[in-house]
């Protein structure tokens, strides 16, 4: 069973700050995908990464995909409280196209002003 | 425009009934899924539906069925509900997961009392 285990689970920091969190699995994939979930919505595409050691950025958003695919993180430069939410990491399960996605247990970030 | 719309938004009933959550895309996809979000916020695929065809069932209970009119529409169908079956349920779209990932509709909330 393809798993994808998220820490930390709960994050609480001050405006300001930085953080990462973390994706990990025993399992290679194809692509990884980070989406953010506010509450009362459903969640959003953050960003997509395919090669081993890929790093993309969304702003203060930095997202690396581990060098042998397994594993990911997501650090935030300078934390405002409009990035609170859930972060969800999500995977292909078997590879390949139109299959589903598995998702982790998410990291739940809340940042205070 | 919503691009993935689902109705209701909040659904209360009680044990035994029969009921219908319905959702529509406007982005085109071929493919429309359905995944089960519990109080945990742990996301599980449910159903998949790809050109009208089910292409993914994770053994749900029989007492769940999706209906495809069309490629835009994948409605959910849930009889006989029980209180197990609380949680937030989510229809998805998408063209290719692996690259593109899903794109979410807003939710829709059942509580079996």
């Amino acid at each position: 069973t393809q798993l994808l285990e998220q820490s930390p689970q709960f994050l609480s920091i001050q405006e300001g700050e930085n953080l990462t969190v973390y994706c990990n699995s025993s399992s290679v994939f194809s692509s990884l995908q980070w989406y953010r979930q506010e509450p009362g919505e459903g969640p959003v595409l953050l960003v997509t990464v395919v090669t081993g050691g890929e790093v993309k950025k969304l702003k203060r958003l930095t997202f690396q995909f581990g060098d042998a695919r397994k594993d990911s993180s997501l650090h935030i430069t300078a934390a405002q409280p409009g990035d609170t939410g859930l972060y969800l990491c999500a995977a292909d399960a078997m590879g390949g196209s139109q299959g589903n996605l598995i998702f982790g247990k998410g990291t739940k970030l809340s940042v205070k002003p | 425009d919503t691009a993935v719309s689902q109705t209701p938004k909040y659904l209360v009933t009680q044990m035994g009934n029969d009921k219908s959550i319905k959702c529509e895309q406007n982005l085109g996809h071929d493919t429309m899924y359905w995944y089960k979000q519990d109080s945990k916020k742990f996301l599980k695929i449910m159903f998949s539906y790809n050109n009208k065809e089910l292409i993914i069932n994770e053994t749900v209970p029989n007492r769940f069925s999706p209906k495809s009119p069309d490629k835009a529409h994948l409605n959910l169908h849930i009889n006989s509900l029980e209180l197990g079956d609380s949680a937030v349920y989510f229809c998805a779209s998408s063209q290719d997961p692996m690259y593109y990932g899903y794109t979410f509709g807003s939710g829709t909330r059942l509580t079996v009392v």
